[in-house]
């Protein structure tokens, strides 16, 4: 199985705040990479696919970018909304893993 | 619109069998893979299994591979995820969710969108 590694596992920040959060594979999987959010009691929502290509009605502050083995989800300035966990996923081959998650919480 | 919906929660005790299932609708149920994630409390996104409706290929991660059965029923759009004997280690929510997709040439990128809203499974004496 390919593994996934996010780190921070959690951060703080504050609205309007600048938040990157890597994933880094295993192995290269080229561009296949997803991001999803999920907030808290909600089942997870699709932020981007295949690395940088933004889901229909999710914000433009959100972006993805990263080839290979190293990914990175940014959001440009932090909403109140934005409070939630994210997690990646690779798509280059089944089991499609995710990473362990990163929580953003507000400072 | 795309939309799974999944069956309510359930309570179990340990030994006993359970199937919960995901109805999809406003889509070509046959067309798309259909896979299932486990959260346990707390916890991460753990990818369980995917299966394709129309021929019922079936994929599972080795981590579940034995300790769970996915099945789908074309006929009424509804794909399913049984155990035969629970843990009290299965509590957990399990969401269904389709495997989108997008292929360029040969190389298809997948993704999961839309998701169910989630069944939580108790198991406890």
């Amino acid at each position: 199985d390919i593994q996934m590694t996010q780190s921070p596992s959690s951060l703080s920040a504050s609205v309007r705040d600048r938040v990157t959060i890597t994933c880094r594979a295993s192995q290269n999987i080229s561009s296949y990479l997803n991001w999803y959010q999920q907030k808290a009691g909600k089942a997870p929502k699709l932020l981007i696919y295949d690395g940088f290509s933004l889901q229909s009605g999710v914000p433009s502050r959100f972006s993805g970018s990263g080839s290979g083995t190293d990914f990175t989800l940014t959001i440009s300035s932090l909403q109140p909304e934005d409070f939630a966990a994210y997690y990646c996923q690779q798509s280059y081959s089944t089991p499609f893993t995710f990473g362990g998650g990163t929580k953003v919480e507000i400072k | 619109e795309v939309q799974l919906v999944q069956s309510g929660a359930e309570v179990k005790k340990p030994g006993e069998s359970l199937k919960i299932s995901c109805k999809g609708s406003g889509y070509s149920f046959t067309s798309y893979w259909i896979g299932w994630v486990r959260q346990m409390p707390g916890k991460g996104l753990e990818w369980m299994g995917i299966i394709y409706p129309d021929d019922s290929d079936t994929r599972y991660s080795p981590s579940f591979q034995g300790q769970v059965t996915i099945s789908a029923d074309k006929s009424i759009s509804t794909a399913y995820l049984q155990w035969s004997s629970l843990k009290a280690s299965d509590t957990a929510m399990y969401y269904c969710a389709r495997l989108d997709r997008y292929c360029r040439s040969t190389n298809c990128h997948n993704w999961f969108d839309p998701w169910g809203q989630g069944t939580l499974v108790t198991v406890s004496s």
